[in-house]
Order: C-alpha cells, then structure tokens, then sequence
C-alpha cells in the first residue's frame, strides 16, 4: 500500500498570497498522482491529474509538479474561495488518499 | 454535463448489510475505458477508495475491504450498486460514487450520502 503523507496539515495565508503544499509518497508512484480541492459540505472536485495537468475549467494558478515521490501543488496567489482542504491521490499502487491540507485564511 | 447521485439508508444497524445506489446522467458505462467508483469519507477525515467497475465490468476492490464488498452495474438504468456487508459504527461516513475512467481519477464526484451505523 501506498501512503500519503501531506505537508503541512494546516496552511495559514492571506487573498493574494502563494501557496505551496506538498505530498510524500512512501514509495515511487512515477506521475500517477492527482489534486482535489474541497470545500465544506460539498464533494472533492479534481483540480490536477498526472502530477502537472489541470483538468477542465480550473484556473491558471493551480499548478502542480513532481515525479516520483515528492509533489507540489501551487496556488500562485490565493483568491478568497480557494479557501479549503486540498488532498493527493495516487493511483500507481492501487488507490490512496493522503491526510489533506486545510488552506486557511490568515 | 456528468453529474451522479447517490441514493440508500442514512442509518443501518451494526451487522446490517449497506445497499447504495448510484444513478448517473451525461456518460454511458457501455462507453470503453469508463468506470464508477466508490469512496467514503468519515467526518473530518480523508476520502478512501472502495471499489471500482468498469464499461467491461472488471472491477477492483480496496484490499482492506475487498471481502466486504459487492458492485454490480445496470447500463440500461444508469446505475450502479455497491453492497457492504457486516457494517460496524466505524463505517460511520459519507459516501459518495464518481466518475472515471482507466486513469482512476476521480471527476466528477455525486453530492455523497451520510450513511450512520448505529444501534
């Protein structure tokens, strides 16, 4: 089983500012690794696949990179509903979720 | 537009069997290379994985939970069914089905359903 381990759990930042968080796998998942975002009460919503690729619709400032078993997922400069949990997922080895990072405001 | 719903007990019983349905509009599960998986997420804690099937009907199961689990399709309904036996209040989660494909990402996912195991 892969694990997932985000960093940090907690990220306070301020609109405007850029956010960097990261997730660690406990094994070589090569790119097969994805970013959701969530927002209370609703569902995940996927914001990158396969390490770098934005899915449909998300905007320009979420990017991600890394291979392997380190991974970044960047908000360049946070807009006030960007606010929310974000969470890897890795697919190489079976399916697995990392813990999350809560984004919040400053 | 893709979207799915779930549908099914909010409360079972410790022991009881959980019967969820998803029913999903804007895809085919006859169509290749897509797949509905299901996931569950306890209050405050981080989604996980439980089972996939496929327009072929492969399907994968969460070894933690494989001997647990059942999913069958119905292409003609839209829908799809996951059956979890022996449920213990730790399963205490919302549940939710998504769309995917052969990359096993998830997009989009249903609104998801609380479902409470309690005597």
């Amino acid at each position: 089983e892969v694990v997932l381990t985000q960093s940090p759990a907690t990220l306070s930042l301020s609109p405007g500012e850029r956010a960097t968080v990261s997730c660690r796998a406990s094994q070589s998942v090569s790119r097969y690794l994805a970013w959701y975002q969530q927002k209370p009460g609703q569902a995940p919503r996927l914001l990158i696949y396969d390490a770098s690729n934005r899915a449909t619709g998300i905007p320009a400032r979420f990017s991600g990179s890394g291979s392997g078993t380190d991974f970044t997922l960047t908000i360049s400069s946070l807009e006030p509903e960007d606010f929310a949990v974000y969470y890897c997922q890795q697919r190489s080895n079976w399916l697995s979720f990392g813990g999350g990072t809560k984004v919040e405001i400053k | 537009q893709i979207t799915l719903k779930e549908s099914g007990p909010t409360l079972v019983k410790p022991t009881q069997t959980l019967t969820l349905t998803c029913t999903f509009s804007g895809f085919s599960l006859s169509t290749s290379g897509v797949g509905v998986g299901w996931l569950r997420q306890p209050p405050g804690k981080a989604p996980e994985w439980l089972a996939l099937i496929y327009w072929d009907d492969a399907k994968r199961f969460s070894p933690s939970l494989k001997t647990r689990l059942t999913i069958t399709k119905d292409t003609s309904k839209n829908q799809v069914v996951l059956l979890m036996t022996n449920m213990d209040p730790v399963d205490t989660a919302t549940y939710y089905c998504a769309h995917t494909s052969w990359t096993n990402y998830f997009d989009p996912w249903g609104q998801g359903t609380l479902v409470t195991v309690s005597s």
